[in-house]
């Protein structure tokens, strides 16, 4: 299995405040993604990266950005957090190229409420 | 663009019967299909996935799935659930796309529930 961490784990925050974030892969995949689930709604994509510094927008990408500074590590961050952010995120990684990169590994996931 | 419909948001059955999650996409180019499962509070492991080739697929577990071109349907399909299989079922769809990889795009889940 991909080795693929999120952390914090689980995070309680205020109205307002910032928050980030953070996924750590040790694979050497070209692409990570950040997602969030909320019942009724599946995994919907926040932002994606395709590389070092290259990082593009997904479909709920509104109230969030990302950092990728390395390849192991892509930073999620919620510029001021809102209840309707109250979610789970997941991370994800890839490989690149081909049939053989096509699938993603998920990490555990983020368990953030906004309070 | 492409979309996933799960016909189904939950789906109810007894030990050892067999079992099936309706998975249609829509989609103008050609696609890569897959199942993820999650079991509670974690995150989304892989079942099976559909690139080319035979359009039976088949995952671990005991999973399979075909893909069906012209129905646009790629539906999950166990002959013998066990309690352990009880999990949320995601269905995806993707297609290489520039700079994006392969970014998923989800259905809304399948919620499996087995009883005994």
């Amino acid at each position: 299995d991909a080795g693929i961490t999120q952390s914090p784990r689980h995070k309680v925050t205020e109205t307002g405040t910032p928050v980030t974030l953070r996924c750590h892969q040790t694979e050497n995949h070209r692409y990570m993604y950040w997602y969030r689930q909320d019942p009724g709604h599946g995994l919907r994509l926040i932002h994606y990266s395709y590389g070092v510094k290259d990082t593009d927008k997904g479909e709920v990408s509104d109230g969030y950005s990302v950092s990728r500074s390395k390849t192991e590590d892509f930073l999620l961050t919620l510029e001021s957090a809102t209840s309707s952010q109250t979610s789970v995120y997941f991370c994800a990684s890839q490989d690149s190229g081909g049939k053989r990169g096509t699938e993603a590994f998920f990490g555990q996931g983020t368990r953030l409420t906004v309070v | 663009a492409q979309s996933v419909t799960q016909l189904d948001s939950q789906v109810p059955v007894f030990e050892e019967a067999p079992v099936e999650l309706r998975c249609n996409y829509s989609s103008s180019v050609s696609v890569y299909l897959f199942w993820y499962v999650q079991y509670p509070n974690q995150g989304l492991q892989l079942l099976l996935k559909y690139l080319s080739g035979s359009t039976l697929v088949k995952g671990i577990n005991g999973f399979e799935a075909e893909f069906n071109k012209s129905q646009t349907s790629f539906h999950l399909r166990k002959p013998s659930v066990h309690i352990s299989d009880t999990a949320e079922y995601f269905c995806a769809v993707t297609s290489p796309g520039k700079g994006s990889g392969y970014a998923l795009n989800f259905g809304k889940g399948t919620s499996l529930l087995v009883t005994p």
